[in-house]
């Protein structure tokens, strides 16, 4: 079974510019969660949406955004970039375990540097 | 405010040895706990997980255990190899506002083994 692809690996961007990221989760697992990573802040929580719905969202400003579409696949989108948000962002789908919560399995990122 | 924590950024251990990792956390509606581990410019690898129910879960060379009274958890990595050399999550979920399919993470330790 294919891992969770996200599309593109690498993208340098001007402050003030917008960026799409896309996310492709895993067959048949339907929620598709975003996070950051830099160094200072570790790994966190962007948002996450099931069934083209978001059902959680963390701590950013609304340049932050995103979508799901009815295959599941997911993009996020940030706009006005600021130096900040030169990062590694991630993606993960889910799948529901038999002991109350969620395994949830990452792709391999896109970093973004903001120029 | 930091919900899960992990006090030692490094940690190193020789090859065939034990190695501990260790993870606290202070929200009392977290109930379920993964370890991830992350090589550089990689996505995280889920490794085990924990619900709230048990207090040990043992998954070939790695055991997770989770003492809720102290709100700890420690990964346990029998016998460590050279392999093994990569950052450590400890992540954790829990049902704030309806929803357990946020993970937090910790800042991870990075883990190196010596042959």
């Amino acid at each position: 079974k294919a891992g969770v692809t996200q599309t593109p690996r690498y993208l340098i961007k001007t402050r003030g510019q917008q960026v799409t990221l896309s996310c492709s989760p895993i067959s048949g697992h339907r929620s598709v969660s975003w996070y950051q990573q830099t160094p200072g802040q570790g790994l966190q929580f962007l948002f996450e949406y099931f069934s083209e719905t978001q059902r959680n969202k963390g701590n950013f400003p609304g340049r932050f955004s995103g979508r799901q579409f009815s295959n599941s696949r997911s993009e996020m989108n940030v706009s006005t970039l600021e130096l900040g948000d030169s990062a590694l962002y991630l993606c993960a789908s889910s799948r529901r375990t038999g002991q109350g919560g969620d395994e949830q399995y990452f792709g391999p990122g896109t970093r973004l540097t903001v120029t | 405010d930091q919900q899960v924590k992990q006090n030692s950024p490094s940690l190193s251990v020789q090859e065939g040895r034990i190695s501990i990792l260790n993870c606290d956390y202070t929200n009392s509606m977290f109930d379920y706990f993964l370890w991830y581990k992350k090589y550089p410019a990689e996505g995280p690898t889920f490794l085990i997980s924990i619900s709230s129910i048990k207090d040990k879960n043992e998954d070939g060379r790695f055991t997770v255990f989770l003492n809720k009274s102290a709100k700890h958890l420690s990964l346990h990595i029998v016998p460590s190899q050279p392999g093994d050399s990569a950052v450590y999550f400890c992540a954790a979920s829990g049902r704030s506002g309806g929803s357990n399919y946020k993970l937090t993470f910790g800042k991870g330790t990075l883990l190196t083994v010596n042959p």
